[in-house]
């Protein structure tokens, strides 16, 4: 089965100071990998999305996020962050399982961006 | 409209009561998903539609949850004798498949609340 993992719940960082938020993932089939953001109060949105190809991808918000397929991986990170980076973000794998097209999210990490 | 979008944005309602929730998809999507979030949780999948075949409903918590998409476009969300542990934001999604990718794009949620 297919399964996701966020490794850190939380994560606080300074104002500036770079980011890595880590994910694993678990999975016998080929997997399309998403990053999505939550603001809070806000629904999720699109960070960014690795389909094939390149496997350091760039996203919204001076984000990127590379897959290792060795270490079956896609951590999220940011050089420097802002304030307004603060926000929940989710970990997800889509793929084909019986002629459903699933997607399994992570727990989610909370990224507080301190002053 | 451009994007997903639910109704009601929030709900209060009475332990045993039924509830309704909306969604209307990104028109030309042809996948609908409805997840459910609850506090300090990841995201929840409960039911999957794609096309014209019968729904995946592996995601749904008990029988007193059903959902049905008309015409391949609008969908509803039903909850039966509500209970507490019902509260949470229930997210619709829609996407064009794994023809892209299965990229989704959420809707605002709605928030529910049992009494």
């Amino acid at each position: 089965a297919q399964s996701v993992t966020q490794l850190d719940s939380q994560v606080p960082v300074f104002e500036e100071a770079p980011v890595e938020l880590r994910c694993n993932y678990s999975s016998s089939v080929s997997v399309y990998l998403f990053w999505h953001v939550q603001y809070p109060n806000q629904g999720l949105q699109l960070l960014l999305k690795y389909l094939s190809g390149s496997t350091l991808v760039k996203g919204i918000n001076g984000f990127e996020a590379e897959f290792n397929k060795s270490q079956t991986s896609f951590h999220l990170r940011k050089p420097s962050v802002h304030i307004s980076d603060t926000a929940e973000y989710f970990c997800a794998v889509s793929f084909l399982s019986q002629g459903a097209q699933k997607l399994v999210f992570g727990q989610g990490t909370r990224l507080t961006i301190n002053p | 409209g451009a994007g997903v979008s639910q109704s009601p944005s929030n709900k209060v309602t009475e332990k045993g009561k039924d509830v309704e929730l909306r969604c209307d998809p990104i028109s030309g999507h042809t996948a609908l998903y409805w997840y459910r979030q609850s506090l300090g949780q990841g995201l929840e999948f409960l039911i999957y539609f794609q096309g014209n075949s019968a729904p995946d409903k592996s995601g749904l918590p008990s029988d007193r949850f059903s959902a049905e998409r008309t015409g391949g476009s609008v969908s509803t969300l039903t909850i039966q004798r509500t209970q507490q542990e019902d509260s949470a934001v229930y997210l619709c999604a829609s996407s064009f498949g794994l023809a892209r990718g299965n990229e989704q794009f959420f809707g605002p949620g709605t928030r529910l609340t049992v009494l």
